[in-house]
């Protein structure tokens, strides 16, 4: 069965600091991986979507990097903000049992980070 | 316009009543999905339904039990409440491309506070 963990659990920076945040799952049958973001009391943003047959993804300052094969991803913060203060999920998703893309996605417990000013 | 909406937004009620979670979306998609966030964060999915029919049950108690009245909709009927029950609730929706990728797109949630 697929797990995903995420280290840290827990992230405190001062603004301006470049973050590095981990995901690993345990079955590399997946295919594809998502960040997402969770502000308190909302739902989920998506930011970045990387598929299995890619090595990563960027979105302004988020670059997403995954490692299929060693069951790792990467969510690389640059210049952190306060604004960017938010709990950030790491998701894979698997294929079905008939082999489609209508399977599930498995979440890691999430990332909380926060940014001072 | 919000794609996918949940109502209520917020729930409180008492141990052994029946309540329903509503989630509709707009977005043409064909595949719904209810997922539970427990008290530590953990995100996990219930069910799944594709064009009305049930394709992912994972192992929650047969209180809780969807229905999927047309596409567009997949409500979320839980009956005698427990204290256990009390979490975020989240819909979602997705739609698979003609390159096989499928990404979901979640609801703002549904806090349910059993008393």
């Amino acid at each position: 069965k697929q797990e995903v963990t995420q280290i840290p659990a827990a992230l405190s920076v001062p603004e301006g600091e470049n973050l590095v945040l981990n995901c690993s799952f345990t079955d590399s049958a997946i295919y594809n991986l998502q960040w997402f973001r969770q502000d308190p009391g909302k739902g989920l943003t998506s930011l970045l979507l990387i598929q299995s047959s890619q090595r990563e993804q960027t979105s302004g300052r988020l670059n997403a990097s995954l490692d299929k094969s060693s069951g790792r991803s990467t969510l690389y913060i640059a210049a952190s903000q306060p604004g960017d203060s938010a709990t950030y999920l790491c998701a894979v998703a698997t294929y079905s049992d008939r082999g489609s893309t209508l399977g599930r996605l498995y979440f890691g417990r999430g990332t909380q980070l926060t940014v001072w000013p | 316009d919000t794609a996918v909406s949940q109502t209520p937004k917020y729930l409180v009620t008492q141990m052994g009543n029946d309540k329903s979670i509503k989630c509709e979306q707009n977005l043409g998609h064909d595949t719904m999905y209810w997922y539970k966030q427990d008290s530590k964060k953990f995100l996990k999915i219930m069910f799944s339904y594709n064009n009305k029919e049930l394709i992912i049950n994972e192992t929650v108690p047969n209180r809780f039990s969807p229905k999927s009245p047309d596409k567009a909709h997949l409500n979320l009927h839980i009956n005698s409440l427990e204290l256990g029950d009390s979490a975020v609730y989240f819909c979602a929706s997705s739609q698979v491309r003609g390159d096989g990728t499928n990404i979901q797109y979640f609801g703002a949630g549904t806090r349910l506070s059993v008393l």
